[in-house]
């Protein structure tokens, strides 16, 4: 089993909607979530870091569910700049991140 | 201000040839990590290093080997290049806050 797991999509959404998404992960001892950005064949880059209070950055917001293991992001007001894949991670410490495949976001116009 | 630069950018190779992909990076990180993705599977860890001469083996290392003399450069080397080993090659930096920044990758071909 995977310890990531994320729905792959994709997500088409039009410009100005909202869309979110989850993913699972399976080691209850993970303290730290995070998303990554990934555009077309380039490097994941941090989008934002997980806590369990929640929290939102932008037009993005990001909940944690212990009790459920799960981790989610919503995109308001999607942009067609939003359009990527975006990559779960857990992680055990600070060093060994472990990586979801990846939610495919298409934002129309 | 490079950051963290990889080299060669797309490598093109043969079954058993020796191949060795440079990460170098400029922040003094002491954390550097090397990661393939692959479809369907994500990134996953092939190995990392807390510090020079310090490296272990991450979820998928066999055919792979590290070093780490200088703290900058991470280079990894397959030792006998497999099809299986074709992917996208990611090294990246931390140095704490669990922030990790990549590399733009290496494209690696196995023929």
């Amino acid at each position: 089993r995977k310890e990531v797991e994320q729905d792959p999509g994709p997500f088409n959404v039009p410009e100005g909607a909202t869309v979110a998404f989850n993913c699972t992960y399976s080691n209850s001892a993970s303290q730290s979530f995070f998303w990554y950005r990934q555009d077309c064949r380039k490097e994941p880059k941090l989008l934002m870091s997980v806590y369990s209070s929640g929290n939102e950055d932008g037009r993005f917001t990001a909940q944690l569910n212990r009790a459920s293991q799960y981790i989610s992001l919503l995109i308001r007001d999607s942009k067609l700049s939003d359009s990527a894949t975006y990559l779960c991670v857990a992680s055990l410490n600070d060093y060994k991140l472990s990586f979801g495949a990846g939610t495919t976001v298409t934002v129309r116009a | 201000d490079a950051g963290i630069t990889q080299s060669p950018r797309y490598k093109i190779t043969e079954t058993g040839r020796q191949v060795t992909l440079m990460c170098h990076q400029t922040w003094s990180h002491s954390y550097m990590f090397w990661y393939r993705q692959d479809l369907g599977h994500g990134l996953r860890l092939i190995y990392y290093s807390a510090a020079a001469d310090i490296t272990d083996k991450g979820e998928v290392p066999d055919g792979y080997v590290v070093s780490r003399s200088k703290t900058e450069n991470f280079p990894l080397t397959l030792e006998s290049a497999t099809r299986s080993q074709t992917s996208v090659y990611f090294c990246a930096s931390t140095g704490g806050a669990d922030t990790q920044y990549f590399g733009p990758g290496t494209r690696l071909t196995v023929l």
